[in-house]
């Protein structure tokens, strides 16, 4: 099955700042992949999906990549703001099933005024 | 529009008891699935149900199950609780071709 490798230490970024997060994953390449956030004791909210076919996914102070040969997704908050601090999850289809999604462990970012 | 709702939020069973959880989709999802979190590690796949029917399940024994109704909610049902089941037991909903997952708030079980 997929595995999701995901920076498990906190993430700690000034206000102001971009945050780059990462997940890479080492089995095949999948057809799309994920990004929630997730607050404490709450369940994950989705934030945006890029596809195998796309290079870069953008959402407001958000964007994706996804470089399929290096078999990675970087994630970006640009402009942060304490708000954003939560704990980021990447996701994608597991070969079980295109819609048998696996999580990675995520990362928890905490911007600092 | 009402979002992902699943109650209890919270239960508390002791060892070798049954748990229920419940789980209503947004309206017009046709597919639920169930993930558990232990505390400290991710989401774990258990269950994906869709129309009505078990499509996928992870790698959990059979003592963890549940079914969707005609309604399209679903239930799930730990069986001889074990203290390492106690987690937060998240339920999302999408539609049949997925784009997202919307979660509920989860129900945290804990086994004593």
């Amino acid at each position: 099955s997929q595995k999701i490798e995901q920076n498990s230490e906190a993430l700690n970024i000034q206000e102001g700042k971009t945050a780059t997060l990462t997940c890479n994953y080492t089995n095949y390449s999948p057809a799309y992949l994920q990004w929630y956030r997730q607050d404490p004791g709450r369940g994950p909210v989705f934030l945006l999906l890029i596809r195998e076919n796309e290079k870069e996914k953008r959402k407001e102070r958000l964007k994706v990549t996804f470089d399929t040969t290096l078999k990675q997704s970087l994630f970006h908050i640009t402009a942060s703001q304490p708000a954003d601090s939560a704990t980021y999850l990447c996701a994608l289809p597991d070969s079980g099933g295109y819609q048998k999604v696996t999580f990675g462990i995520g990362t928890k970012l905490q911007v600092i005024p | 529009e009402a979002g992902v709702t699943q109650s209890p939020t919270h239960l508390i069973k002791t060892r070798g008891q049954q748990a229920t959880l419940r789980c209503s989709p947004i309206s017009g999802h046709t597919s639920v699935y169930w993930y558990q979190q232990a505390l400290g590690l991710g989401l774990q796949f258990l269950l994906w149900y869709d129309e009505g029917e078990e499509r996928n399940r992870g790698n959990f024994p059979p003592r963890f199950s549940g079914r969707q109704f005609p309604n399209y909610s679903s239930e799930l049902n730990v069986n001889a609780l074990e203290l390492e089941d106690s987690a937060l037991y998240l339920c999302a909903s999408s539609l049949r071709v997925v784009t997202e997952a919307f979660f509920g708030q989860g129900t945290r079980l804990t086994v004593v």
